[in-house]
């Protein structure tokens, strides 16, 4: 089955403990991207990758880190989690950048720091 | 970037139609999206417009003015599991960020 997978799905943490989402896609997608998800605010782009080694900041990179070492995962990480970060990540991929490929979403990672 | 508006909330009776507006200012242009966001899940893909015009799948149609920065998603048949949230999403023109706006939340009432 085509899927976006996220793990893990719910975390609490303390502030300043570093963590790692992981992002994992099996549709051999070249594209892949993080958003934060807030009341209000909608979906903004926190890192996006357009392939292995490739990486960029989207609108609200502060606080975040990603790699992108093989073609199916992105992590994201948090080195030094501060309560503003408190959110629903999601993860997504696509195929390319041609023009009317949608993004497949993952489930969501719903973050919460103390 | 991108400046994307639409209204927060809609409220609609199950079998009616409703008309979710978005409008847009962006340096540049490359596709808009309409995605459906359930409650505590991941958005999904209802459609996509890149030229002016209707695109009609099903219960859902999707118009696009790119001279007036203006999109609506037009629901028809409302059915109760239609309450969600409705993302409209601009793609510029480098071809890898897509904007969203904050979304519309839809509630059908029986």
């Amino acid at each position: 089955e085509a899927q976006v997978t996220q793990n893990p799905r719910y975390l609490i943490t303390v502030t300043g403990k570093k963590l790692t989402v992981t992002c994992s896609q099996n549709m051999n997608h070249e594209y892949m991207s993080w958003y934060r998800q807030d009341p209000g605010l909608g979906l903004r782009q926190i890192y996006y990758s357009m392939n292995v080694e490739v990486t960029d900041k989207g609108d609200v990179p502060e606080g975040y880190k990603v790699s992108r070492k093989e073609k199916r995962n992105f992590p994201l990480i948090l080195e030094s989690p501060s309560p503003n970060q408190t959110s629903l990540y999601f993860c997504a991929s696509r195929k390319g950048a041609k023009l009317k490929e949608t993004q497949y979403f993952g489930p969501g990672t719903r973050l919460l720091v103390l | 970037g991108q400046n994307i508006d639409q209204p927060t909330e809609m409220t609609a009776t199950e079998g009616a139609i409703v008309q979710i507006n978005c409008t847009y200012q962006t340096s540049g242009f490359n596709g808009l999206f309409w995605y459906q966001q359930h409650a505590g899940e991941a958005p999904t893909f209802l459609s996509y417009n890149v030229l002016d015009g209707l695109e009609e799948k099903g219960r859902f149609s999707s118009f696009l003015s790119r001279s007036k920065g203006y999109s609506y998603l037009l629901l028809k048949e409302l059915q109760m599991k239609d309450s969600a949230s409705y993302l409209c999403a601009v793609r510029d023109s480098n071809d890898y960020k897509l904007s969203f706006g904050a979304g519309t939340t839809v509630t059908v009432r029986a």
